[in-house]
């Protein structure tokens, strides 16, 4: 039972460019969300999160949207730089606020490669 | 180091075996977690320590996986009669409860391959 789904393995895009990463859930309770990206060799590093009584979270060329109506939720990066190039992974939990907090659940993630 | 030491990197051992993998979170991270990574999936949830208790295990696949946390810092998930599914990347994790963000600080990961 794979609660969140990212469905495209991998993305490719031309330096400069949007990429746009997406991300569904089934769970209702999960109330907060958060991407991490991942380098070969390391461990995944926190990139953005978001809280669900926000539709938009902006963080320098990161910005995360949510629609919970359509338990959805996306990572723009603009533009997009050779360096962003690596696993991008969306996770969630429930129970913000509490200790749930580090209780994640992951997608599988998506492979970004940014041509230069 | 500032970051979540994990040891070992690699680690190779035969079905049947017993492994220990060391986690040495972030100094004053009071809260620690365990996470799997198999091959094409995303890190899986395993054990969460706040201080020397084990919080939440629920992520323990069975009775052959354990972890301690004795004196509230440095961690040890420890395997007993290793089997070839249990090859996977395993993470530990650090943060700071009650942070704004709740964001976790991962190490480098323990390589597990079981022959």
């Amino acid at each position: 039972d794979q609660q969140v789904k990212q469905n495209s393995p991998s993305l490719s895009v031309q330096e400069g460019r949007i990429s746009i990463l997406n991300c569904d859930y089934t769970n209702s309770m999960f109330d907060y969300f958060l991407w991490y990206k991942k380098y070969p060799a390391e461990g995944p590093t926190f990139l953005i999160s978001i809280s669900s009584i926000k539709d938009k979270n902006e963080d320098g060329r990161f910005t995360v949207f949510l629609n919970k109506s359509a338990k959805h939720l996306s990572l723009h990066i603009v533009p997009s730089q050779p360096g962003d190039s690596a696993v991008y992974f969306c996770a969630a939990s429930a129970g913000a606020g509490g200790t749930s907090y580090g209780k994640l659940t992951f997608g599988q993630g998506t492979i970004l490669t940014v041509h230069p | 180091g500032a970051g979540v030491s994990q040891t070992p990197s690699n680690k190779v051992t035969e079905k049947g075996k017993y492994v220990e993998l060391r986690c040495d979170p972030i100094s004053g991270h009071t809260a620690l977690y365990w996470y799997r990574q198999s091959l094409g999936q995303g890190p899986e949830f395993l054990i969460y320590f706040q201080g020397t208790g084990a919080a939440d295990d629920s992520g323990l696949p069975n009775d052959r996986f354990f972890a301690v946390r004795p004196e509230g810092s440095v961690s040890t998930l420890k395997i007993q009669r290793t089997e070839r599914g249990d090859s996977a990347v395993y993470l530990c994790a650090s943060s700071l409860l009650g942070g704004a963000t709740g964001e976790l600080f991962f190490g480098e990961g323990s390589r597990l391959t079981v022959l």
